[in-house]
């Protein structure tokens, strides 16, 4: 799976959007990058995934740059409860290469 | 809906004592499920994959006869920590995916601590 970096923290304002970005120069063709959350000692949660196209559902939204090389996640109105680890994983979809490799993530910090 | 549950919660146990976690998908039938394993401070590592009735794949270092993992129906995955010691505590969370799609929903995860 191709390798994901992101900055090891970020801050946000309570109501503020809170912008995520992640690079992933050498995603392939056929990766999808996905988005997960995981609260302090609680199972990572699914935000969202994508392939080329923008995607939004009522979680977040995600941008995908023309090139595939770097992705931003938007919460649009950022919440205490938000505060997490946020890892950007890329990941073929399906079929034998199916394994979700986590890097250490974003630490969002929304504060009030 | 795509709703995993674990059970225990959390668990202490002695020195070369077995324990059995059990991970279960709620509402809907999941081929394939993941055991991850992470240690304070640090990221989910991929323990082992396994599919229903067939035998689990596990990832190197990670020693199958110590961890076994049974995966007997579409709903429910097994993972036993045999003779367990110290060094094997830790927050063991697993997941479970619904089919070609890859979005793997996670459970709440099981702390086991090993006195």
């Amino acid at each position: 799976d191709a390798k994901t970096t992101q900055p090891p923290s970020m801050d946000c304002a309570e109501g503020r959007a809170a912008n995520l970005p992640c690079n992933h120069s050498t995603i392939s063709g056929n990766e999808y990058v996905y988005w997960y959350r995981q609260i302090h000692s609680q199972g990572p949660q699914y935000i969202i995934h994508g392939l080329k196209n923008n995607e939004t559902n009522e979680m977040a939204s995600l941008i995908i740059t023309e090139d595939r090389k770097s992705s931003t996640l938007i919460l649009p109105h950022a919440t205490l409860r938000d505060t997490a680890v946020y890892y950007c994983i890329v990941s073929y979809r399906g079929g034998s290469n199916y394994k979700l490799t986590f890097g250490k993530g974003t630490l969002l910090t929304v504060n009030p | 809906g795509a709703v995993v549950s674990q059970h225990p919660s959390r668990v202490i146990c002695k020195s070369g004592t077995s324990v059995k976690i059990e991970c279960r998908s709620l509402d809907f039938q999941a081929t394939t499920m993941f055991w991850y394993r992470q240690f304070p401070k640090q990221s989910l590592m991929l323990m082992a994959t396994s599919n229903e009735g067939s035998k689990a794949t596990y990832e190197q270092g990670v020693e199958k006869d110590k961890f076994l993992i049974n995966h007997a129906s579409l709903t429910l995955s097994t993972l036993t920590v045999t003779s367990a010691h110290p060094e094997d505590s830790s927050f063991y969370i697993c997941s479970a995916g619904a089919g070609t799609g890859n979005e793997q929903f996670f459970g709440p995860g099981t702390r086991l601590t090993v006195l």
